[in-house]
């Protein structure tokens, strides 16, 4: 039973590159949740998507941050033209659906942006 | 409305005392009120969780206790051991909703043996 896999584990972008960060739920969950951690701080909710939907971005800069959860594939956490504020831990969680979703999440161990 | 809140920012502790993590909130319509634990270079894990419609929950020697009427909840944990060293997040969520966990700042425990 593979947990949430997260990849990359860690990232190094100069400033004014791309990021992108991928997340593979655990097997038979339908939800995904992306967090940002930064340092000494608690995790910020950014968006939280089902296949194909985006059901709650409130948590999402309103520019250069983007997500998806395609049909077929992981979800993708995009950031353009990134910045030294950017740089965070970023944390995907995934929970499955309906009867058998408790309220938990599971988390994978993070992909670590460094923005030089 | 949306945040809650976590004190202490750290906590050391002798091994075999107990640790106390407190957390409040705003929200009246948050049901669901997990604690995470994290290890450094981790993902949060849930630790234990508890349901508004109870005022205690006790899973070995981690216990949360509730106050519906005061809008905060604590975690306990008994004869702290030194493994327990980790940050704790205590967060709240409404079901039904989006679902989304919303966190505390979380609190660094440290046990010394």
């Amino acid at each position: 039973n593979a947990g949430v896999m997260q990849n990359p584990r860690h990232l190094v972008r100069r400033r004014g590159q791309e990021a992108r960060l991928r997340c593979s739920p655990m097997k038979g969950h339908s939800h995904v949740y992306w967090y940002r951690q930064l340092p000494e701080e608690g995790l910020k909710f950014m968006v939280y998507l089902q296949k194909e939907n985006i059901i709650d971005e409130s948590g999402m800069p309103k520019e250069r941050f983007s997500a998806e959860f395609p049909k077929e594939g992981p979800s993708i956490l995009r950031i353009q033209q990134v910045v030294r504020g950017d740089s965070a831990a970023y944390f995907c969680a995934s929970s499955p659906w309906g009867k058998e979703n408790t309220g938990e999440l599971f988390f994978g161990e993070g992909s670590r942006l460094t923005v030089l | 409305q949306q945040q809650v809140k976590q004190s202490p920012q750290s906590l050391i502790v002798q091994k075999g005392g107990i640790s106390i993590i407190n957390c409040a909130y705003e929200n009246t319509a948050f049901d669901y009120f997990p604690w995470y634990q994290q290890f450094p270079g981790k993902g949060p894990a849930l630790l234990i969780a508890i349901r508004p419609d109870v005022s205690e929950k006790k899973e070995g020697r981690f216990t949360i206790s509730f106050n519906k009427s005061a809008k905060q909840f604590s975690l306990h944990i008994m004869d702290s051991q030194p493994g327990d060293s980790a940050t704790y997040f205590c967060a709240a969520s409404i079901k039904g909703g989006s679902e989304k966990l919303v966190f505390g700042k979380g609190t660094k425990l440290t046990v010394n043996p």
